[in-house]
């Protein structure tokens, strides 16, 4: 079955802190995803990956940058944390042409 | 700009109720449709995966179609259960020529009281 786990379910970080948020798959998909999701806005596409090293801007890419050093793990940095990135954080992964899977999501809260 | 819109925004029908849930995408020229739930303080669940040359797809109580001319699909829920209570999301996947991103609605929230 699909696997698409994030590290931790509730996290909470401070003004200025440099945050990790991680995500592993176990189904080989070459194609994985960081969102945030925001009531009244949806789900908003921060970056994705689509394969190893290779990074791409999604649509909010600002205040966040991304690491894929192996296939299975994708990693969202949040490099000096602001209060306005407060917020669920949802990754996801695909191999092309095939549904896409997401874990369980990270609630962030910066104080 | 691909825009997907679903409504209503929220439902609340009895149990046992069939219903059909509606998302409507503003360009036809869709790679795939997808049909997630999302449980409250969850990830998306995947339910249904339509690619643009099909008209159907189904899993068990749940039927998913699509009319790419008219930019809509719905999801139809038979036999509606309380454990259906969740937001139901609907994404398409719109081509270029580079790397295929999802478009997402903003959900209807589902309640099936018993």
């Amino acid at each position: 079955d699909v696997k698409v786990t994030q590290s931790s379910r509730y996290l909470v970080k401070r003004t200025g802190e440099k945050v990790f948020l991680e995500c592993v798959q176990d189904m080989d998909h070459e194609n994985m995803f960081w969102y945030r999701q925001d009531p009244g806005l949806g789900l908003r596409l921060i970056y994705f990956s689509y394969d190893v090293k290779m990074k791409e801007k999604g649509d909010i890419p600002e205040g966040y940058s991304v690491s894929r050093e192996k296939k299975e793990r994708f990693s969202l940095i949040l490099e000096s944390a602001s209060t306005n990135q407060t917020s669920m954080y949802l990754c996801a992964s695909r191999s092309e042409g095939q549904p896409q899977h997401f874990g369980d999501g990270t609630r962030l809260s910066i104080l | 700009k691909q825009e997907v819109t679903q409504i209503p925004a929220a439902l609340s029908v009895p149990e046992g109720e069939n219903l059909v849930l509606n998302c409507s995408f503003t360009d036809s020229a869709i790679y795939n449709l997808q049909w997630f739930r999302q449980d409250p303080g969850k990830g998306l669940t995947s339910l249904l995966l339509i690619q643009s040359s099909q008209r159907e797809q189904t899993s068990g109580r749940l039927n998913a179609s699509l009319d790419k001319s008219s930019g809509r699909s719905t999801l139809y829920i038979a036999a509606s259960q309380p454990g259906d209570s969740a937001t139901y999301l609907c994404a398409v996947r719109r081509p270029s020529t580079g790397f295929q991103k999802l478009v997402f609605g903003t959900g209807t929230r589902l309640l099936v009281s018993p």
